[in-house]
């Protein structure tokens, strides 16, 4: 079975562009979750969905980040314009309950560095 | 917000050592889960472990929730073991990941 998907694995743009990365989700699993890893520290939580629905986005800076996750499945997030400290990893997650309360499995992340 | 404390931060062990690494949690969590980062980044899920033991392979895991602590337990180290061990703990889905223990094994 494959595990979750991430594209691109590596991102370099310069600051105010803009940037999206794509999840794939581990078949069958209803919660997603986007992660913000910077260096040396654990992961944070930016948003969670629980099939269609942001549940939790209470730590997205929504004045420049915006996700979807269309049809329950695949995600997008999207940094419009980026800025210098928004380099970091970005990670995908999924977890098969509803509720999330169970194994969360991550994808490889995607290291976007803004210059 | 939850607080989540991990010790020690650095561990060098040679290979063939136990060791054993610590989570305590300033409130109670209903979702606890251990991951091992591996120097290429990758976060593997060790253990959801809420309460109670569980065990798999060498590595086995303790959680106390009632002391709002967890204990995770490496037996006879091997180099692959090497990178950092996240613990991360929470209400339903949204985990809070404390700053990471990471543990190099040498030959």
């Amino acid at each position: 079975e494959a595990g979750v998907v991430q594209s691109p694995r590596y991102k370099i743009i310069e600051k105010k562009q803009p940037v999206a990365f794509w999840c794939n989700p581990i078949s069958g699993h209803n919660t997603l979750y986007w992660y913000r890893q910077n260096l040396g520290q654990g992961p944070e939580l930016l948003i969670r969905y629980e099939n269609e629905e942001a549940v939790d986005d209470s730590q997205l800076p929504k004045d420049r980040f915006s996700a979807e996750r269309l049809k329950g499945v695949d995600s997008t997030l999207k940094i419009q314009p980026a800025e210098l400290g928004d380099s970091a990893v970005y990670l995908c997650a999924s977890s098969l309950a509803v509720s999330g309360t169970d194994t969360q499995y991550f994808g490889p992340g995607t290291r976007l560095t803004v210059l | 917000g939850i607080q989540v404390e991990q010790s020690p931060p650095d561990l060098i062990l040679q290979e063939g050592a136990n060791s054993t690494l610590r989570c305590n949690f300033s409130d109670s969590v209903n979702n606890l889960q251990w991951f091992h980062q591996n120097p290429w980044g990758q976060l593997i899920n060790l253990f959801y472990i809420p309460s109670g033991t569980k065990q798999n392979g060498r590595l086995s895991a303790t959680t106390v929730a009632t002391e709002r602590y967890s204990l995770l337990y490496i037996s006879s180290s091997q180099t692959t073991d090497s990178g950092v061990y996240f613990c991360a703990g929470g209400s339903q889905g949204n985990l809070i990941f404390g700053k990471g223990t990471k543990l190099s094994v040498k030959p």
